[in-house]
């Protein structure tokens, strides 16, 4: 079936420093990623998005990677700020093309 | 405004009671999408529309919820005879047609089942 996993339920950085927040997903059908951050009390936004015949795509301080060999999709937050902090979701669009969540990734930010 | 508004932000029912749930997508989006998020995980599937069509339901949409999207523009997921096992956060999102697009999330209606 499919499924998708963070591996680290939270993740504590200084501010300023960099975040490396990882994802494993098991379905090697999925050839769409999507990386989500929730603050509290709010929606997912979204972050950034990744199709499988990429391996990195960037954005504003934001860079995802995906190793379709391993099945692995990680979130790069370069220069992380306070406003950073909240819990960041992978996705994965499947073969009947709704997303599948993981669990999530709390990022705390220490000033 | 013009992203995904859901209403109410907050809804706190008796168990037993029935109660529906609204979502204004984003105008040209003609996908619309349900999904529940407990406490600490992440959003589960219930139901999504292209247009005003119903187009796939999870195992996880027992037959006391029903979503309908009568225009094909806002939907409405009702749920009847709550159970507290209901208290969750709803979640409507929207997108456009075709594979690959990216969803936009409201901020949720959240339900407590006393």
């Amino acid at each position: 079936g499919e499924s998708v996993g963070l591996h680290l339920p939270t993740l504590s950085v200084q501010e300023g420093d960099n975040s490396i927040i990882n994802c494993a997903y098991s379905n090697s059908a999925s050839d769409y990623f999507i990386w989500y951050k929730q603050e509290s009390g709010k929606g997912p936004q979204f972050i950034i998005d990744i199709r499988s015949n990429m391996d990195k795509r960037q954005g504003q301080r934001v860079t995802v990677l995906l190793n379709k060999t391993v099945k692995h999709l990680s979130l790069q937050i370069a220069a992380t700020q306070p406003g950073d902090s909240a819990v960041y979701f992978c996705a994965e669009e499947g073969n009947t093309g709704k997303l599948i969540f993981g669990q999530g990734t709390t990022l705390q930010v220490k000033p | 405004d013009t992203g995904v508004s859901q209403d109410p932000r907050h809804k706190i029912t008796k168990r037993g009671q029935n109660v529906t749930f609204r979502c204004d997508p984003i105008s040209e989006h003609n996908r619309l999408y349900w999904y529940r998020q407990t406490l600490g995980q992440g959003p589960e599937f219930l139901t999504y529309f292209q247009n005003e069509a119903q187009l796939e339901k999870s195992r996880l949409l027992s037959d006391r919820f029903s979503a309908e999207r009568p225009k094909g523009s806002f939907s409405t997921l009702e749920i009847q005879r709550t159970e507290q096992g209901d208290s969750a956060m709803y979640l409507c999102a929207s997108s456009l047609q075709g594979p690959k697009e990216k969803l936009f999330f409201g901020s949720g209606t959240q339900l407590s089942v006393l």
